[in-house]
């Protein structure tokens, strides 16, 4: 069976101060892979996804940024955070585009 | 613009009761629909799925959810709630991109 795996859960970062978050897939192959970040009572908001190795698509420009430099790996990054950055970061994995996702357990980020 | 609305922030039912919670969609042709659940500080899980024929489908954990194309809407219920389903649910539709789009959710409370 599938699993994806993402960490840290819990996060405390100074302003400025770079970002690495990592997320894997097991199980599958040339998964379809999703970065979303959740603010309270904002719903989900599509930051990145990418469709194979080394293809990211960016949706809505920001501080961040994202890598697959693997099949079944994606990471989420930033050279200098901001306060702005807070939030519940979530990764995801579909095996088609456009149907259903399943998400890793989260990662909850506090930049301070 | 294409959308997905779930018109109650915050709903309040007694353990036992019924529920039902709403969601509306705005796209030119008959999207992929789903429900998820999110408990504190988790991922999201997947309730359940409609992507044609019958249009009431079942999901885990006693949900159900209608599908009237009519009504633009996808609505998520359960005759019985238990206490432990206070959470947070989203309703999210494909579109024609690469990625579902998510609804700002709905919280539920359980009371004695």
């Amino acid at each position: 069976s599938q699993t994806i795996h993402q960490w840290p859960a819990t996060l405390v970062q100074p302003v400025g101060s770079p970002l690495s978050l990592e997320c894997t897939v097991e199980g599958t192959s040339n998964p379809n892979l999703y970065w979303y970040r959740q603010a309270a009572g904002r719903g989900l908001q599509l930051l990145f996804y990418s469709v194979g190795i080394g293809q990211i698509s960016s949706e809505v420009p920001q501080n961040l940024s994202a890598s697959r430099p693997q099949d079944r790996q994606f990471i989420l990054s930033s050279k200098k955070l901001l306060l702005s950055d807070s939030g519940f970061y979530l990764c995801a994995w579909s095996p088609v585009p456009n149907t259903e996702a399943f998400f890793g357990q989260g990662t909850r980020l506090t930049v301070v | 613009a294409q959308s997905v609305t779930q018109p109650d922030i915050h709903i309040t039912v007694s353990e036992g009761a019924s529920l039902e919670l709403r969601c509306n969609y705005s796209y030119g042709a008959t999207p992929y629909l789903f429900w998820y659940v999110q408990s504190p500080g988790q991922g999201l899980q997947l309730l359940l799925k409609y992507f044609s024929g019958d249009t009431l489908v079942q999901g885990i954990k006693g949900f159900e959810a209608e599908f009237k194309r009519s009504q633009s809407s996808f609505n998520l219920r359960k005759p019985s709630v238990h206490w432990s389903d206070a959470a947070e649910y989203f309703c999210a539709v494909s579109d024609s991109g690469y990625a579902l789009n998510f609804g700002k959710g709905t919280s539920l409370l359980v009371t004695p």
